[in-house]
């Protein structure tokens, strides 16, 4: 079965420094994306940053930027000058792949780390 | 603007009345899914559509139904709510299911 494992439930940072979240996952599949959203205390869920599997490149946005590793099946995510506005419950998703007919078409979901930056 | 909307935003009722939670995408996207969020449980999904007419259950679909009618709406219909269906509820939209999803912006429900 496919997984994604956010293995750090809460972090903090201090406004301006650089923070990075962790993401696992499993997959078998060679072509897919790969999702970090944001829930800010308003609870909309935001997309960041998308990550293509087949491209070598890191994606970039602003101040956000990924650190993905394909064969250890890493994507974590990197926030360079917090910003109070940062703070927020972050999520790491990816869509299942593995689709048989006992399976659900969707993405699957991290638990969320909760990141709290701080004056 | 291109958008998920989500109405009414939040709702408190009673066990057992009858309501809808209407969805609504303005991006032409194919697929549509509810979700609820729970502390601890994270996002799990209810229901799903892949195009008009073509939906499917999710990993929590009891007490709940769909419609997909017309592409773009994609209401979630409780029957006869109870108590453990108080929850926030997402409605979220993508191109394909192997897309990002774009969310509307929640409906909080309580249910006594």
């Amino acid at each position: 079965a496919q997984t994604v494992t956010q293995s750090q439930p809460e972090m903090s940072v201090q406004e301006a420094e650089t923070v990075t979240l962790s993401c696992t996952y499993d997959t078998s599949e060679n072509n897919y994306y790969l999702f970090w959203y944001k829930q800010p205390p308003s609870r909309q869920m935001i997309l960041v940053i998308r990550q293509e599997a087949y491209k070598q490149q890191n994606a970039t946005e602003n101040r956000f930027s990924v650190n993905f590793q394909k064969a250890a099946k890493s994507f974590s995510l990197k926030i360079s000058d917090s910003q109070l506005g940062d703070t927020a419950m972050y999520f790491c998703a990816f869509p299942d792949l593995e689709y048989n007919a006992g399976n659900n078409r969707k993405l699957i979901w991290g638990l969320g780390t909760s990141l709290a930056v701080n004056p | 603007e291109a958008q998920v909307t989500q109405n009414p935003r939040y709702l408190i009722t009673v066990t057992g009345k009858k309501l809808t939670v209407t969805c609504s995408q303005n991006m032409n996207h194919e697929y549509m899914s509810w979700y609820r969020q729970d502390p601890g449980l994270g996002l799990r999904q209810i229901y799903y559509s892949m195009n008009v007419e073509v939906t499917d259950k999710g990993d929590v679909p009891e007490g709940y139904k769909v419609s997909r009618k017309e592409k773009r709406n994609f209401p979630l219909i409780l029957e006869s709510p109870s108590p453990n269906q108080t929850s926030l509820y997402f409605c979220a939209s993508s191109y394909q299911v192997l897309y990002e999803q774009y969310f509307g912006p929640g409906t909080r429900l309580t249910v006594t």
